[in-house]
């Protein structure tokens, strides 16, 4: 299994600032995920981060709005860019376990833009 | 076709009793299908899994029950307890995506009245 340590926990924020999430695991994944899920609702991927590569962005999702950084094979970043109340929402990044289907996640980044 | 329908949104049952979720998918690549269970406040974590080659797979109180030809699954919680109190996702993955994603359900939220 993997342990994802993952900050801030939440965040109130006002808009048309930016907040980086932080994403570290305990071992070393070529893969990491970044999430969002609103309220209640079902879990959005955002991007795939790749170490050594450009991310690869879901549909509805662009790198101004949502740069993400991956310098090694434990960490990785997503920044919400030029927030607005739209963006609040739990953020959270998951690994692919070693079973085919199994993901481990991090507790989330709760965001709340006012 | 990449849907993974979930149904019922939200789901009470009293302590003891039996719940049931249900899903469904078209797409026929799909050929895993884990159920992942959150708390508030957490990400979601494996509760079970199942593969297509078998009808039927228990772990404790945990049973996926899986229709090929119907191209349904369904997560049974026999003896339901308060703390099963959860959102419950179902999900699908094709083992030919080389890049390791899932395709969610809508999430149902079981609430267990002690």
């Amino acid at each position: 299994s993997a342990v994802i340590s993952q900050k801030p926990s939440r965040d109130i924020c006002q808009r048309g600032t930016s907040l980086t999430i932080q994403c570290q695991v305990d071992s070393q994944v070529t893969m990491m995920f970044w999430y969002r899920q609103q309220p209640g609702q079902s879990l959005t991927l955002i991007a795939t981060a790749n170490q050594g590569s450009e991310a690869t962005y879901e549909s509805g999702f662009v790198i101004d709005k949502f740069p993400i950084s991956r310098p090694n094979l434990t960490f990785s970043t997503l920044t919400v860019s030029n927030m607005s109340p739209e963006d609040s929402s739990i953020y959270l990044c998951s690994v692919p376990g070693q079973t085919i289907g199994e993901a481990f996640f991090g507790q989330g980044t709760r965001l709340t833009v006012v | 076709q990449q849907q993974v329908k979930q149904s019922p949104q939200s789901l009470i049952v009293q302590k003891g009793g039996i719940s049931i979720i249900n899903c469904a998918y078209e797409n026929t690549a799909f050929d895993y299908f884990p159920w992942y269970q959150q708390f508030p406040g957490k990400g979601p974590a494996l509760l079970i899994a199942i593969r297509p080659d078998v009808s039927e797979k228990k772990e404790g109180r945990f049973t996926i029950s899986f229709n090929k030809s119907a191209k349904q699954f369904s997560l049974h919680i026999m003896d339901s307890q308060p703390g099963d109190s959860a959102t419950y996702f179902c999900a699908a993955r094709a083992s030919a995506n080389s890049n390791y994603q899932l395709i969610w359900g809508a999430g149902t939220k079981l609430i267990i009245k002690p």
